[in-house]
């Protein structure tokens, strides 16, 4: 089965640099998630959307952006990058349920590192 | 803040054993609960959910029980095998929000052979 694809899987990029992550959800998901996960830390929610609209906001810094595309893709935008914006991010897509909550399906995860 | 948290970092268990991960969650709104697994380099994978109107739920080999009384998850998953290591979280979805899933912090779980 199609699964969430990243790109790229791996970044690396100077400070005050910026840095453009990639989502393709799997096929007829119409929801996009970011999540950021630090180094044996947690993952934590960034931002998401739903029909090329913000759906839900996180702890997603004012430096960052996202927007999902017609193609349900989605591009993480970062710039003025920051040591401390070393790390994982994955991106997750379902098909959003009515009602309820939806079963999240993650990529492999873009890992950034910032020199 | 609510926070949803795992009561140990590490377990180790002999391969054939059952394994149980447990997981605290503060939030008593919360009413969706996801387990996660997660393997080195790779990203989070679904295992089980439950919803707050439940307080079992079974799957292929883990369970998931919840116990609302003291907010308190378990996962246990039985015969654990080598590809069952891995770091697991729980996880819970903010009644307010669909989309916003709050991770708890994860259980590394070794399995020897």
């Amino acid at each position: 089965a199609a699964g969430v694809i990243q790109s790229p899987r791996h970044l690396i990029k100077e400070k005050r640099e910026t840095a453009t992550l990639k989502c393709y959800p799997i096929p007829r998901h119409d929801t996009v998630y970011w999540y950021q996960q630090g180094p044996g830390q947690d993952p934590q929610f960034l931002i998401s959307f739903y029909e090329k609209m913000q759906s839900d906001k996180g702890s997603i810094p004012d430096r960052f952006s996202a927007q999902q595309f017609s193609d349900y893709h989605s591009e993480l935008n970062m710039s003025s990058l920051e040591l401390g914006d070393s790390a994982l991010y994955f991106c997750a897509s379902s098909s959003r349920l009515v009602g309820r909550p939806d079963t999240q399906y993650f990529g492999p995860g873009t890992r950034l590192t910032v020199l | 803040g609510e926070s949803v948290g795992l009561h140990l970092p590490t377990l180790s268990v002999q391969e054939g054993d059952n394994s149980i991960i447990n997981c605290a969650y503060s939030n008593s709104a919360s009413d969706y609960f996801i387990w996660y697994k997660q393997e080195s380099g790779k990203g989070p994978q679904f295992i089980i959910d439950i919803r707050s109107n439940m307080d079992k739920r079974q799957g292929q080999r883990v369970t998931v029980l919840l116990n609302k009384t003291v907010k308190h998850l378990s996962l246990q998953i039985a015969a654990t095998q080598p590809g069952d290591s891995a770091v697991y979280f729980c996880a819970e979805n903010e009644g307010t929000s669909y989309d916003k899933v709050i991770f708890g912090p994860g259980t590394s779980l070794s399995v020897i052979p």
